[in-house]
């Protein structure tokens, strides 16, 4: 079974640009989940996602948004780019099918990492 | 504040010694505990996963504790081996249903 999947594997881009990252979950997983790694905040969640409709959501400002497609596919996106937001972006997603899906193992991708200059 | 910390963040240990791996958290209202690693520049691989109504998991040379009274879980890892080096997070799902991340011990197996 193929394991989560994400594109761009690597993104630059100048702030004040947006940006879209896509995460393809491991088939039969309805529920992705969106991470931000950086190294003065350590891995902090962004989102989740639950059969197209997002169900959980970190501390992250309104910029940051995501939404989730019939087939279960998810897109981040990121609006007005500060230096801040260079990280590395987690995707994961769980086979998770009642609301608290962080009570199922979570399958990760290998990330995108961006960079904003 | 629902915090979980990881003490040291670095460790070095020879090869084929057995090692800890300490993670605490703040609130003992803990739905479960998830161990992960992590390879430089790589996404997270899930190791074991324990339930609050569970005390312990194994999975080959890997086993992990949960004590919700004292806050703290464990990450015991036997006859480490350079393959093991990486850096390990513990994650916690609290009441708010979000996983919050540890900020990870590095380990260094020296061979």
């Amino acid at each position: 079974k193929a394991g989560v999947t994400q594109t761009p594997r690597y993104l630059i881009k100048t702030r004040g640009q947006q940006v879209t990252l896509s995460c393809s979950p491991i088939s039969g997983h309805r529920s992705v989940s969106w991470y931000q790694q950086t190294p003065g905040q350590g891995l902090q969640f962004l989102f989740e996602y639950f059969s197209e409709t997002q169900r959980n959501k970190g501390n992250f400002p309104g910029r940051f948004s995501g939404r989730q497609f019939s087939n279960s596919r998810s897109e981040m996106n990121v609006s007005t780019l500060e230096l801040g937001d260079s990280a590395l972006y987690l995707c994961a997603s769980s086979g998770a099918q009642d609301r608290v899906f962080s009570r199922e193992t979570q399958y990760f991708g290998p990330g995108t990492r961006l960079l904003v200059l | 504040k629902q915090e979980v910390t990881q003490i040291p963040a670095a460790l070095s240990v020879p090869e084929g010694e057995n090692l800890v791996l300490n993670c605490s958290f703040t609130d003992s209202a803990i739905y479960n505990l998830q161990w992960f690693r992590q390879d430089p520049g790589k996404g997270l691989t899930s190791l074991l996963l324990i339930q609050s109504s569970q005390r312990e998991q194994t999975s080959g040379r890997l086993n992990a504790s949960l004590d919700k009274s004292s806050g703290r879980s464990t990450l015991y890892i036997a006859a480490s081996q350079p393959g093991d080096s990486a850096t390990y997070l513990c994650a916690a799902t609290f009441g708010n249903e979000k996983l919050t991340f540890g900020t990870g011990t590095r380990l260094t197996i020296i061979p």
